[in-house]
């Protein structure tokens, strides 16, 4: 199967800062990858379309101002989290669908902001 | 609004017997429906997937069941394996190629040796 990666796969900042995660399809190029967030003991809750080439697709309810995306290439999509705050202290997972038509998912990264 | 609802947080089975995860859903919008498996600090790798023209789809051990009238689907797993331990999410899209996952809250299913 296809292999996304992420990176870092933890990352703790203070309050105020902010942080980037990247996600990168290894093995296939990806003109759409997704971004996810898990708080514990919940479900995968999907935040934002990436999109290479052009602006990403954010879902309701999640701030595109907090949550910058950057589709830089075909196999690189960033996560910025912006002025981040404890209560975005959570794993945040990327998935790109490859050419075999599944979607394979990142193996995560988790962020604890103090 | 919780759209895709696995109630059972957890279940323990024997090796060897048949392990079955149950999961619910709401919008009747949906039409393609899949199991994710995932382990500790890993993301969900994909098990298997239906789409709302069928019932039933087989692969290996893993068989998933659509009632589409009842708005609810299973994975069963048959014979369950320790290997199988994990948390199991199914995910509910309008369209297999949107790509754009519902996910369930995810049962932890632990395989007893």
């Amino acid at each position: 199967g296809a292999v996304v990666s992420q990176h870092p796969s933890w990352v703790i900042c203070k309050s105020g800062t902010s942080v980037k995660i990247e996600c990168r399809s290894l093995d296939f190029q990806a003109t759409t990858m997704f971004w996810y967030r898990q708080f514990p003991k919940q479900s995968l809750m999907l935040m934002a379309t990436s999109n290479e080439g052009s602006k990403a697709t954010y879902e309701q309810g999640v701030e595109k101002d907090k949550f910058l995306i950057n589709h830089a290439s075909l196999t690189l999509s960033t996560l910025t989290v912006t002025s981040a705050h404890p209560e975005d202290s959570s794993f945040y997972i990327c998935s790109a669908p490859a050419p075999d038509y599944e979607q394979y998912f990142g193996p995560g990264t988790r962020l604890t902001v103090t | 609004d919780q759209q895709v609802k696995q109630n059972s947080p957890s279940l323990s089975v024997q090796e060897g017997r048949i392990s079955i995860l149950n999961c619910d859903y709401t919008n009747s919008m949906f039409d393609y429906f899949l199991w994710y498996k995932k382990y500790p600090a890993e993301g969900p790798t994909f098990l298997i997937s239906i789409s709302s023209i069928k019932d039933k789809n087989e692969d290996g051990r893993f068989t998933v069941f659509l009632n589409k009238s009842a708005k609810h689907l299973s994975l069963h797993i048959v014979p369950s394996q320790p290997g199988d331990s994990a948390v199991y999410f199914c995910a509910a899209s309008r369209g297999s190629g949107t790509y754009k996952y519902i996910f369930g809250t995810g049962t932890r299913l632990k395989v007893l040796a």
